[in-house]
């Protein structure tokens, strides 16, 4: 059964903190993504990446950075949180082809 | 950013009827088209990709086509049950290896 699994279900966290929340995926898949979700805005795309060590930024990647140092870990960075940074994170990853998206259960981050 | 425009926001119909939703998008650079069905704490889940103009894919009793010269998609559920509850999401592959998503379709099924 193929998975995408991620750090934390919930996580809370003070203003100005570095937080860190990883994804990993055992499909060895070449792409990952994050994404955020908040109401009626559906996913928005924060960054992805195709390779070890490649990244590109995607629709939101202000206030974000991105690690992937192994094909299957991509970590997401809030390098000082804000509290417009609450919200539903969710990591994905996809091969080539048809590009297929598969997801992790989410984090649901609060910064208070 | 790619527009993307799903319709209606949210949907709540009685058990056994039927429904549908539409999903826009710019016909340019088109590549695949993918409708996700995301259920409440649960993860987003692939129901269909569609490539070609005309394409029809079915699963049950969900369907989907999908038009590219004008750049929508339908996603038909006949006789909705309790369980199709959920967000459906379409998306947008322009091959840029990330997908654009729509901001759903939020269906509740009464029983």
């Amino acid at each position: 059964d193929v998975k995408v699994t991620q750090s934390s279900r919930y996580l809370v966290k003070r203003t100005g903190e570095k937080v860190f929340l990883e994804c990993v995926q055992d499909m060895d898949h070449e792409n990952m993504f994050w994404y955020r979700q908040d109401p009626g805005l559906g996913l928005r795309l924060i960054y992805f990446s195709y390779d070890v060590k490649m990244k590109e930024k995607g629709d939101i990647p202000e206030g974000y950075s991105v690690s992937r140092e192994k094909k299957e870990r991509f970590s997401l960075i809030l390098e000082s949180a804000s509290t417009n940074q609450t919200s539903m994170y969710l990591c994905a990853s996809s091969s080539g082809g048809l590009n297929e998206q598969f997801f992790g259960p989410g984090t649901r981050l609060t910064v208070l | 950013i790619l527009n993307v425009e799903q319709s209606p926001q949210s949907l709540h119909v009685q058990e056994g009827d039927s429904t549908n939703f539409t999903c826009s998008f710019p016909s340019s650079n088109f590549y695949a088209l993918h409708w996700y069905r995301w259920e409440t704490a649960k993860s987003p889940e692939a129901l269909f990709v569609m490539t070609l103009n005309g394409d029809e894919k079915k699963k049950g009793r969900i369907s989907a086509t999908l038009n590219t010269k004008e750049g929508y998609s339908y996603l038909y559920i006949k006789g909705s049950q309790p369980e199709d509850s959920a967000t459906y999401l379409c998306a947008p592959d322009t091959g840029r290896r990330a997908l654009t998503f729509g901001s759903g379709t939020r269906l509740q099924v009464q029983p």
